[in-house]
C-alpha cells in the first residue's frame, strides 16, 4: 500500500494569512507515460463528506476558489491557501489514486488564530 | 448534478453482516466506478472497494476477506455488504463515484452525505 503522511496534524493561521499542508506518499503517484501526478486534496467540514479541491495535483475543481492551490510534483505535495478565510476551517486529506488500495493521509486540521 | 444516497440498517449486532445500498441520481450508474469508503467518528479515511458497471470489483486487502458489493443497473444502485462485524467497523459509511475516463477510475468526485453504523448489541 502507498503510505500518505500530512504535515502537520494541526495548523491555526491567522485570518488572511498564508496556510500550507504538506502530503508525502511513501511511493512516487507521478505517473510516467502522462507525466501526471495522482494526487488529489480534499476539505472536509464537520458533519458533511469530504469535497474535491484539487486533482492531478494542481488542478482546481470547478466552483473552487481561486486561493487554493495544489502544487508538488513525485512524492511531496503541498495545499496552499493564499488568504484564509473563516469558512476554510475544516480537515483536509490528501488522497492517491495511483494504486490500490486508495489511500488517504491522516489529515490536517486547519483552525483560525 | 451526479447525487448519491446511502440507505440501510443504522445498528447492527455484532458477527452480524452489515448491508448498504447506495442510489444513484441525476445520472446514469454505467462506465463509472463506485466505491464504499469509511470514516470512523474523529478518525480519518479508509476506502473500502470500488465495482464498475461491468461487476468487475476492486477491494482493500485489509477487508476482502470480509467484503462484497454488487450493482443494480436497472435501479441505478450498487450494494455493500461486510461480514462478521465488530465494534471496529462502527463508522460513517460514505458511497462515492469515481472519475472515470477510458475506462480507468481516478480521484472520487462525488459523494454521499454519508450513513451511520453502530455496531452494538
Amino acid at each position: 500500500d502507498i503510505v500518505m503522511t500530512q504535515s502537520p496534524d494541526s495548523l491555526a493561521v491567522s485570518l488572511g494569512e498564508r496556510a500550507t499542508i504538506n502530503c508525502r506518499s511513501s511511493q512516487s503517484v507521478l505517473y510516467s507515460s502522462n507525466n501526471k501526478n495522482y494526487l488529489a486534496w480534499y476539505q472536509q467540514k464537520p458533519g458533511q463528506p469530504p469535497k474535491l479541491l484539487i486533482y492531478w495535483a494542481s488542478t482546481r475543481e470547478s466552483g473552487v476558489p481561486d486561493r487554493f492551490s495544489g502544487s508538488g510534483s513525485g512524492t511531496d505535495f503541498t495545499l496552499t491557501i493564499s488568504s484564509l478565510q473563516a469558512e476554510d476551517v475544516a480537515v483536509y486529506y490528501c488522497l492517491q489514486y495511483y494504486g490500490t488500495p486508495r489511500t488517504f493521509g491522516q489529515g490536517t486540521k486547519l483552525e483560525i488564530k | 448534478q451526479v447525487q448519491l444516497q446511502e440507505s440501510g440498517p443504522g445498528l447492527v449486532k455484532p458477527s452480524e453482516t452489515l448491508s448498504l445500498t447506495c442510489t444513484v441520481s441525476g445520472g446514469s450508474i454505467n462506465t463509472y466506478y463506485w466505491n464504499w469508503i469509511r470514516q470512523p467518528a474523529g478518525k480519518g479515511l479508509e476506502w473500502i472497494a470500488r465495482i464498475y458497471d461491468t461487476g468487475t470489483i476492486n477491494y482493500n486487502p485489509s477487508l476482502k476477506s470480509r467484503v462484497s458489493m454488487s450493482v443494480d443497473t436497472s435501479k441505478n444502485q450498487f450494494s455493500l455488504k461486510l461480514t462478521s462485524v465488530t465494534a471496529a467497523d462502527t463508522a460513517v459509511y460514505y458511497c462515492a463515484r469515481d472519475s472515470t475516463s477510458d475506462g480507468y477510475p481516478y480521484y472520487f468526485d462525488y459523494w454521499g452525505q454519508g450513513t451511520l453504523v453502530t455496531v452494538s448489541s
